[in-house]
C-alpha cells in the first residue's frame, strides 16, 4: 500500500530533551515537507526536501532541523523543543513531475510541557 | 495578505443537501494550482480534488465539484447530497508553480462542516 509513515503518533515531552519525529514514505517521491498544524493558523511548512541531500527552509524554520540521507525518509529533528512547538505535525510527499497533489502522514501530536 | 482565504469558520448543512465552502486565493501567477483537503475528527489529511489555473472545466470527482472562478479568483467547493461523514474540517490550499522547486502548499485556516440528519 502507498503510504506516509510517521513516528510517534503521540508523543509528550518535557522542554529540552532532544526529540526525533520520523517520515518514511515507500512511493519511491522526490519531494518531502513537514508541515505544522495549530488551530485557526492552518497548515504552514518547516522544511521541504527536493532529492536527497537538499533540503530548505519553509515559512517556519526556527527550531527544527531536518535531513535527507535516503530519498524515502526525511526525520524532523526538535534539538531543544520549546512549549510554543506543542502541535500537529505532518510529514508530505509528492512526486517531482506531478501537478502538486502532496499525500500526507497519519500526523504526530507532539505536546511540550 | 494572506494567500488563501476561507471566509466560513463554520457551516451546517442538512445531510442530503449540497453545501458550498468558499475560498478566495491570491496570487500574481499565471500557472498554479488549487486543492480542497478534508480532515476529519481522527487528524488525517485526505486529498479531495485539484483544479489547475489552465485547466478550462470545473473539477470534479464523485460528490465534490470545484467551483472555479479565475477572474474573482475564487475556487469554492461544491459537496453535494451531503453525508454524515461529511463533517469535517475542509481546507482550501494553493501552490504556485512559479515559484521554483518548493512545492509547497499554502493552506487556507479552514472550514468545519457539520452535517446534520
Amino acid at each position: 500500500e502507498a503510504q506516509v509513515t510517521q513516528n510517534p503518533r503521540y508523543l509528550i515531552t518535557v522542554t529540552g530533551k532532544k526529540l526525533t519525529v520520523t517520515c518514511s514514505q515507500n512511493m519511491n517521491h522526490e519531494y518531502m515537507s513537514w508541515y505544522r498544524q495549530d488551530p485557526g493558523l492552518g497548515l504552514r511548512q518547516i522544511y521541504y526536501s527536493m532529492n536527497v541531500e537538499v533540503t530548505d527552509k519553509g515559512d517556519v524554520p526556527e527550531g527544527y532541523k531536518v535531513s535527507r540521507k535516503e530519498k524515502r525518509n526525511f526525520p524532523l529533528i526538535l534539538e531543544s523543543p520549546s512549549p510554543n512547538q506543542t502541535s500537529l505535525y505532518f510529514c508530505a510527499s509528492s512526486p517531482a513531475e506531478a501537478r502538486g497533489e502532496q499525500y500526507f502522514g497519519p500526523g504526530t501530536r507532539l505536546t511540550v510541557t | 495578505a494572506q494567500k488563501i482565504t476561507q471566509t466560513q469558520p463554520g457551516m451546517f448543512v442538512q445531510e442530503k443537501e449540497a453545501v458550498t465552502l468558499d475560498c478566495t486565493y491570491d496570487t500574481s501567477d499565471q500557472s498554479y494550482g488549487l486543492f480542497w483537503y478534508k480532515q476529519p475528527s481522527s487528524g488525517e489529511m485526505i486529498f479531495l480534488i485539484y483544479q489547475g489555473s489552465y485547466d478550462e472545466q470545473n473539477a470534479t470527482e464523485g460528490r465534490y465539484s470545484l467551483n472555479f472562478q479565475k477572474a474573482r479568483k475564487s475556487a469554492n467547493l461544491v459537496i453535494s447530497a451531503s453525508q454524515l461523514g461529511d463533517s469535517a474540517m475542509y481546507f482550501c490550499a494553493m501552490r504556485e508553480f512559479e515559484g521554483g522547486s518548493n512545492y509547497k502548499l499554502t493552506f487556507g485556516k479552514g472550514t468545519l462542516l457539520t452535517v446534520n440528519p
